[in-house]
C-alpha cells in the first residue's frame, strides 16, 4: 500500500525566506508524486508533478520539488516566500495516472510580513 | 488543462433529506472518477471509485447504501448522500484522470468541491 508522510502540520516563514515543505512517500512501485495547494474553502490546485521524467520538477508560482528515490522524499521548495503563498499544501502519491491519489495530512504554510 | 466541474458548490439541507452532487468532465471523457471527502482541517480521503457503466467501488468503512454513486455517462458522475445527518457535513471533491497524451498525461483533474452542511 502507498502512503505519504508530511512532516510538520504547520510551517511558518517570513516573507522572502525559503519555503521547505517535507514529504516522504512509501510505494512498492515507481510512484507518481504530486503537490497540491488548497486555499480556504476552495478546491485543489496542482503545483507540480513527478512522473518518472526529470527528478527536479519545476511547478507554478516558483515552486519546485526534487524526487530522491534513495530518501523516498519529494520535498517542496520555493526560494522566496510571498504572502500569497499562505495556504494548505498536500503531497500525494499514486502508482498510475488513473488510480486514486493517497494524500498526506497536509501542511499549513503561514507567511509572516 | 482539462476542466472538472461540480454542482452545487455548496448546499445546506435538513437532517434526513437526500442531496445529489454532480461531477462533470467538461472537455474530456472520464471512464473513471474518484470521490473524496475532506473534513475541516483534515486531508482528503478517498470514498469511492466511480466507473462508467458499472458499479462503484467503495473504500472500507464507506456505506454504499448511504453514498450512492452513479456514473451514467463518460462525462458525468453523481454522488447522492441519502438520509443525510450532521456528521455527513463535509467538503466533497471529485477528480477524473485523463489518459489523453500530452503534458496532462497521467494527471488527475479535481473539481472545485461541494460544501455540504446538514442541519
Amino acid at each position: 500500500a502507498q502512503s505519504v508522510t508530511q512532516l510538520g502540520s504547520h510551517v511558518s516563514v517570513s516573507e522572502g525566506a525559503l519555503v521547505l515543505l517535507r514529504c516522504n512517500y512509501s510505494s512498492s512501485v515507481p510512484p507518481y508524486l504530486f503537490w497540491y495547494v488548497q486555499y480556504p474553502n476552495q478546491g485543489l490546485q496542482l503545483l507540480l508533478k513527478y512522473t518518472s521524467a526529470a527528478t527536479l520538477v519545476k511547478g507554478i508560482n516558483g515552486f519546485e520539488a526534487e524526487f530522491k528515490k534513495s530518501e523516498t522524499s519529494f520535498h517542496l521548495t520555493k526560494p522566496s516566500a510571498h504572502m500569497s503563498d499562505a495556504a494548505e499544501y498536500f503531497c500525494a502519491v499514486s502508482d498510475q495516472g488513473n488510480t486514486p491519489l493517497v494524500f498526506g495530512k497536509g501542511t499549513r504554510l503561514s507567511v509572516i510580513a | 488543462g482539462a476542466v472538472v466541474s461540480q454542482h452545487p458548490s455548496w448546499v445546506i439541507c435538513k437532517s434526513g433529506t437526500s442531496v445529489k452532487i454532480e461531477c462533470r468532465s467538461l472537455d474530456f471523457q472520464a471512464t473513471t472518477m474518484f470521490w473524496y471527502r475532506q473534513f475541516p482541517k483534515q486531508s482528503l480521503m478517498l470514498m469511492a471509485t466511480s466507473n462508467e457503466g458499472s458499479k462503484a467501488t467503495y473504500e472500507q468503512g464507506v456505506e454504499k447504501d448511504k453514498f450512492l454513486i452513479n456514473h451514467a455517462s463518460l462525462t458525468l458522475s453523481t454522488l447522492t448522500v441519502t438520509s443525510a445527518h450532521p456528521e455527513d457535513s463535509s467538503f466533497y471533491i471529485c477528480s477524473a484522470p485523463t489518459l489523453a497524451g500530452g503534458p496532462s498525461y497521467n494527471e488527475q483533474f479535481f473539481g472545485p468541491g461541494t460544501r455540504l452542511t446538514v442541519l
